[in-house]
C-alpha cells in the first residue's frame, strides 16, 4: 500500500477563498506531482517536483502554485478559489530511477461555490 | 491524433471471459507504457509497465506492446466483478531534459456476474 497522503479529502468553499492542499510521502520519494482531474476525463499534470527547492508547471495552465521545502511535503495552494477551480486533485510520487511508476494519494475534491 | 488513444467504452465482458482493453499512440510518445487501474471515485493504481515490444505477463494480466503499430493492449484472463473498473493508458516520453507521461481517457470496464 501506497504511503502518500493528502488532505482534506473533500472541501467545499467560497470563492475567494484561499486553500492549501496538503500532500505528503513517506517512501523518501525525490519526484512529487499535482494532477487535475475531472469526471471522466484523462489526467492533466499541474505541477511537479523533482526534488527540494525545485518546482515546474506542468502542461495544464493553473493558477495554483507549489512548494517543496521538505522531500516528503508537496503542498498546492490557490490563492483566490474561482468555481472553474472545481475539480478532483490527485498528488503522487515516484522513485527518480523508476519514471512512470506513480503512487497515487486518495485525491482532494474541491468545490468552489 | 491524440498522443495516447483509448475508446472510453463501456466495455462489458462476462465473468471468466478475457477482457481486451486496447490503446493507440502517436509518434512522439515511443519510450514505455503503464496501464493503471482506476475504481470509481478512488485513485488510479499502476498495474503493468511494458517497456519493449512482446508480451509480458503477470499473473491474470498480459500486457501486449507492438511500437511498429503503435499499440499497446492489456488483456485480463478469467474476468472478475472485481475487475471492473476504468483502465488508463500512460505512455512515456522524452522531452528537452526531461521524461513527460501522457494519459489516455480511459475505459471503463464491465464484468457482469
Amino acid at each position: 500500500e501506497a504511503d502518500i497522503y493528502q488532505t482534506p479529502r473533500y472541501l467545499v468553499i467560497g470563492t475567494g477563498k484561499k486553500i492549501t492542499l496538503e500532500c505528503s510521502q513517506t517512501m523518501g520519494h525525490d519526484k512529487m506531482y499535482w494532477y487535475q482531474q475531472d469526471p471522466g476525463m484523462e489526467l492533466h499534470l499541474i505541477h511537479y517536483s523533482y526534488g527540494v527547492n525545485s518546482t515546474e508547471k506542468g502542461d495544464l495552465s493553473s493558477e495554483s502554485t507549489v512548494s517543496r521545502i521538505r522531500t516528503e511535503h508537496f503542498p498546492l495552494t490557490l490563492e483566490s478559489a474561482r468555481p472553474s477551480h472545481t475539480s478532483q486533485y490527485l498528488c503522487a510520487s515516484s522513485e527518480s530511477a523508476v519514471v512512470g511508476e506513480l503512487f497515487f494519494g486518495e485525491g482532494s475534491r474541491l468545490t468552489v461555490l | 491524433q491524440k498522443e495516447v488513444e483509448q475508446n472510453s467504452g463501456p466495455l462489458s465482458v462476462p465473468e471468466g471471459a478475457i477482457a481486451s482493453l486496447n490503446c493507440t499512440y502517436s509518434d512522439r510518445v515511443s519510450q514505455s507504457f503503464f496501464w493503471y487501474r482506476q475504481y470509481s471515485g478512488k485513485s488510479p493504481e499502476l498495474i503493468m509497465s511494458i517497456y519493449s515490444n512482446g508480451d509480458k505477463e503477470d499473473g491474470r494480466f498480459t500486457a501486449q506492446l507492438n511500437k511498429a503499430s503503435q499499440y499497446v493492449s492489456l488483456l485480463i484472463r478469467d474476468s472478475q466483478p472485481s475487475d471492473s473498473a476504468t483502465y488508463l493508458c500512460v505512455g512515456l516520453s522524452k522531452g528537452a531534459g526531461s521524461y513527460q507521461l501522457t494519459f489516455g481517457k480511459g475505459t471503463k470496464l464491465s464484468v457482469i456476474p
